[in-house]
C-alpha cells in the first residue's frame, strides 16, 4: 500500500497562474481533506470530502476549489494563484466518520507563488 | 480565541529530561483527542490517541481532563529523536473534520 500520495511535490507559480494538486489514497477511505500549513503554524483545513461526489468548505476555502469524482482521488485547484497561497499543502484521508479513527497524511506539496 | 491552544514553544531540554505539553480546547462537544508528531518539513503522523482514563505508550503518557477541557502529553527520559513539533488535535463526535493546534516544538539536546 502506498497510503496517501500527492502530486507534485514542489511547484513554483507566477501570480495569476492556475494549477491542480492531486491527492490519491489506496486505503478505500471515505473521508479526504486538504490542509495548508504556513511557517510556525498548525494545519488549517481548506476543504474536505465525506465521500465520493461530495465536498465541503473548511476554515480557509477562499481561492480554492476541489473535486472528488472518484473515491480514491481528491483534487485541489487554484484558479488564479496569489502570493498569499504560498504554503505547504497536505492531503489526508480517514476511513470513516468514527471519531476515534486517525487521519493519514500525504508527504505534502510545497507551493511558491511569485 | 482559538479553538485549540497549545503551550507556546520552543521547549529545549537535555537528554533524559521529562517534559510536559498542555493543550486546551474550547468546544465542549469535542469527543476525540489525539497527539500527532511532525518532523521538520514532513507530514504529521499519529503519536497516540488520548482516552478518557489516560493512556501510556512506553515513555509517552497522555491525559484528558474533560472538566477543564485540556489534554496533556508527558514525555519521560527524552531522547534526541524526540525532537519534533507536537500537534494537539480535537474532534467532535463523528464529525467530518478535526481542529489542529499550532504545535509545540521540542528540541532535545545532548
Amino acid at each position: 500500500n502506498a497510503g496517501v500520495t500527492q502530486t507534485p511535490k514542489f511547484r513554483v507559480l507566477k501570480t495569476g497562474q492556475s494549477m491542480t494538486l492531486l491527492c490519491a489514497q489506496d486505503m478505500n477511505h471515505e473521508y479526504m481533506y486538504w490542509y495548508r500549513q504556513d511557517p510556525g503554524m498548525g494545519l488549517r483545513l481548506i476543504h474536505y470530502s465525506v465521500g465520493e461526489g461530495t465536498t465541503a468548505k473548511g476554515e480557509v476555502p477562499d481561492g480554492y476549489n476541489v473535486s472528488r469524482l472518484k473515491k480514491q482521488n481528491f483534487l485541489l485547484g487554484l484558479e488564479s494563484a496569489a502570493p498569499s497561497q504560498t504554503s505547504v499543502y497536505f492531503c489526508a484521508s480517514r476511513r470513516d466518520n468514527l471519531a476515534v479513527n486517525e487521519q493519514f497524511f500525504g508527504p505534502g506539496t510545497r507551493l511558491t507563488v511569485l | 480565541r482559538k479553538e485549540v491552544e497549545q503551550d507556546p514553544g520552543p521547549f529545549n531540554v537535555p537528554e533524559g529530561a521529562t517534559v510536559a505539553f498542555n493543550c486546551t480546547y474550547s468546544n465542549s462537544a469535542s469527543q476525540s483527542f489525539f497527539w500527532y508528531r511532525q518532523d521538520c518539513r514532513k507530514e504529521p503522523k499519529l503519536l497516540m490517541s488520548v482516552y478518557s482514563s489516560g493512556n501510556e505508550d512506553g515513555r509517552f503518557t497522555a491525559q484528558l481532563n474533560r472538566a477543564s477541557q485540556y489534554i496533556s502529553l508527558l514525555i519521560r527520559d527524552s531522547k534526541l529523536s524526540d525532537s519534533a513539533t507536537y500537534l494537539c488535535v480535537v474532534r467532535e463526535t463523528n464529525a467530518g473534520k478535526s481542529t489542529f493546534g499550532d504545535g509545540t516544538t521540542l528540541t532535545v539536546k545532548p
